[in-house]
This record gives structure tokens, C-alpha cells and sequence, in this order.
């Protein structure tokens, strides 16, 4: 049973840092993963979706890897600013389509 | 522009009421929606696959005369939480599967349910 896993729960940085999220899986078999965004009660905003075949995904300050190996993804953001602060959520999604959700870390960016 | 819309965004409604919540695709016809839930610092967890014109999937766990699932049309699924009670508070999000090659799942702003 695939699981997923998200650490740290919560993290606090200065404005201006440069900062890592990580996901892991137990189940390497997946056929892609996604990085989301959630603002407290919204929805969710779809940041970058590497397929099981890619390394890694670039958008603007973020950058998302993939070590499908190991089990392992990355979200990277670059300079962060306050308007970053949200909980993070990977997820992955095997053959069928239904996607397995980590719990998030929350993510607060002080000015 | 938004690509699935949720109506109501936020509801409060009183212990043994009905509360029906609507999923709508935008943009295109979809066969395969989505229904979550989500616990304050929790998972979003999968509550059931709506197929248009068939009866929905429930997850293990989840109570299909509770949580009442309907998608009578390409661009429009419904989620019914019938006689809500507290512990039914919670954000109801719903998502859209695009196949066609791109294979996507688009999200909905969610709705907050408060059952009082």
C-alpha cells in the first residue's frame, strides 16, 4: 500500500531564504507526481507534475525533483517571499488515477 | 480562469439537515470527477469517484447513504451530506479528471462545511 509522507509538518523561515521540501513514497511503481499549493480554506492550485520518466521540474522560483528510486521528491523554492507562506501538499498517482496525498507542510515565509 | 467551480464555497447549516454541494467543470465535459475530504492538518482524503451516468465509488469507509453522489451530467456532479452532524464539519473538495492525453486532475476552491 502506497504511502506517502511529508516533512517537515511546519516551517518557519525569514523572508529571502532558500528552502526544501521533502515527499517520500514506499511504493516506487508510480506514474507521476505532483506538488500543490493550499491557501488556508481554499482549494488546491497545482504547482509542477513530473512523470515517473523526469527528473525534475522547473517553474519560476520552484523547482520540483524526482528520485523515483529512493522514493523521493523535492520542492525547492528559490528566494522565498511572504506571499509563499501555504501548506505544501505532494501527492502521487499510480496506473489508475486516483492520487495518494501527503499531509502537507505548512510553510510560513516572515517578512 | 477557474477550471472547476464548487458552490457553496462556505455553508453552516443545523445537526440533522441536508446540504448539497455542487461541482461544476468549466471548461470541459468530464466523465470522472472527484470528492475529498479534508481534516484540519490532515491528508485530503479520496471519498468516492463520481462516473457521469453511473452510480459513484465509494472509498472504504465511506457512507454512501450519507454521503449521497450524483453526476447526472458531463460538467456537473453533486455531493449530498444527508442529516450532517458535527463530526461532518469539515472542507469538501472536489476535483476533475481530464484523460485525452493530459491527464490532469483540476481542483475546486472547496466548501467549508460547519454543522452546528
Amino acid at each position: 500500500k502506497q504511502e506517502v509522507t511529508q516533512i517537515p509538518a511546519a516551517l518557519s523561515v525569514p523572508e529571502g531564504e532558500n528552502l526544501v521540501l521533502n515527499c517520500s513514497f514506499t511504493d516506487s511503481a508510480i506514474y507521476n507526481l505532483q506538488w500543490f499549493r493550499q491557501d488556508p480554506g481554499k482549494g488546491l492550485t497545482s504547482l509542477l507534475l513530473i512523470q515517473s520518466s523526469q527528473r525534475e521540474q522547473t517553474s519560476g522560483r520552484l523547482n520540483a525533483s524526482l528520485d523515483k528510486s529512493s522514493g523521493r521528491s523535492t520542492l525547492y523554492i528559490a528566494a522565498s517571499q511572504p506571499g509563499d507562506s501555504a501548506t505544501y501538499l505532494c501527492a502521487v498517482r499510480h496506473s489508475n488515477y486516483q492520487l495518494i496525498w501527503g499531509a502537507g507542510t505548512k510553510l510560513i515565509i516572515k517578512p | 480562469g477557474a477550471v472547476v467551480s464548487q458552490h457553496p464555497s462556505w455553508v453552516i447549516c443545523k445537526s440533522g439537515t441536508s446540504v448539497k454541494i455542487e461541482c461544476r467543470s468549466l471548461d470541459f465535459q468530464a466523465t470522472t470527477m472527484f470528492w475529498y475530504r479534508q481534516f484540519p492538518k490532515k491528508s485530503l482524503m479520496l471519498m468516492a469517484t463520481s462516473n457521469e451516468g453511473s452510480k459513484a465509488t465509494y472509498e472504504q469507509g465511506v457512507e454512501k447513504d450519507k454521503f449521497l453522489i450524483n453526476h447526472a451530467s458531463l460538467t456537473l456532479s453533486t455531493l449530498t451530506v444527508t442529516s450532517a452532524h458535527p463530526e461532518d464539519s469539515s472542507f469538501y473538495i472536489c476535483s476533475v479528471y481530464r484523460g485525452e492525453g493530459i491527464d490532469t486532475q483540476y481542483f475546486g476552491p472547496g466548501t467549508r462545511l460547519t454543522v452546528l
